[in-house]
């Protein structure tokens, strides 16, 4: 079956750990995001990448990373550096950029940080 | 700049009643826009894009929503709910750069039996 999947489903962090989300997707998709959920509010952008090693900054991008090294791959790190790290976080991904294309998303990573 | 706004943070209705979920735009060109739904804990799934085409989109599981340029909306409507459309509904308008979604607050959906 051709997909996004995202793991761990559920992440537990202490304050002042980095940890790091994965996203893989089997679309053959060019460009992958990353979006931070929290309760009752919608979707922001965390990073975006178009292209394999490339990627840009969302509207929220402080306090993570990303990077790009295989077209299937987006995995975002979570520094100790991002102040309120607890929310839901997903990864999407399109065939290229351009206002038709639909973005797909994964299931999600529930990040609680103890 | 482009943004959007769910007019219902809720929505309530019973078994087999209409369903309408309100959204308004603002975007200085005619914007692509698009509802997705989220089930609990899990990613978000198109229901239905508008791209400049027919203004009345039909999408997945019955639902349609209905492009008024005049009002600047993009209302969501079934006719007839059910149990499983139990969820929360998102409104999202396309921003050009990067294939960047802008996305509303989300409405939350209750069905009643």
């Amino acid at each position: 079956d051709g997909g996004i999947t995202q793991s761990p489903k559920y992440l537990f962090r202490k304050e002042g750990q980095n940890v790091t989300l994965s996203c893989e997707q089997n679309l053959n998709h060019d460009a992958m995001y990353w979006y931070r959920q929290d309760p009752g509010q919608g979707l922001r952008l965390i990073y975006y990448s178009q292209i394999v090693n490339d990627f840009q900054k969302g509207d929220i991008a402080e306090g993570y990373s990303v990077s790009r090294e295989k077209k299937e791959s987006f995995p975002l790190t979570v520094t100790s550096a991002q102040k309120n790290p607890t929310a839901f976080y997903l990864c999407a991904s399109s065939i290229r950029e351009g206002s038709y294309n639909e973005q797909f998303f994964g299931p999600g990573t529930r990040l609680t940080v103890l | 700049a482009q943004s959007v706004t769910q007019l219902d943070s809720h929505v309530s209705v019973s078994e087999g009643t209409p369903v309408l979920l309100r959204c308004n735009y603002s975007s200085s060109y005619s914007p692509s826009l698009f509802w997705y739904v989220q089930h609990p804990n899990k990613g978000l799934q198109l229901l239905l894009k508008y791209t400049s085409a027919a203004t009345l989109v039909k999408g997945i599981n019955g639902f349609e929503a209905e492009f008024k340029k005049s009002e600047t909306s993009f209302h969501l409507t079934k006719p007839s709910a059910h149990m499983s459309d139990a969820a929360e509904y998102f409104c999202v308008v396309f921003k050009a750069a990067g294939n960047k979604l802008t996305f509303g607050g989300g409405t939350r959906v209750l069905v009643k039996p």
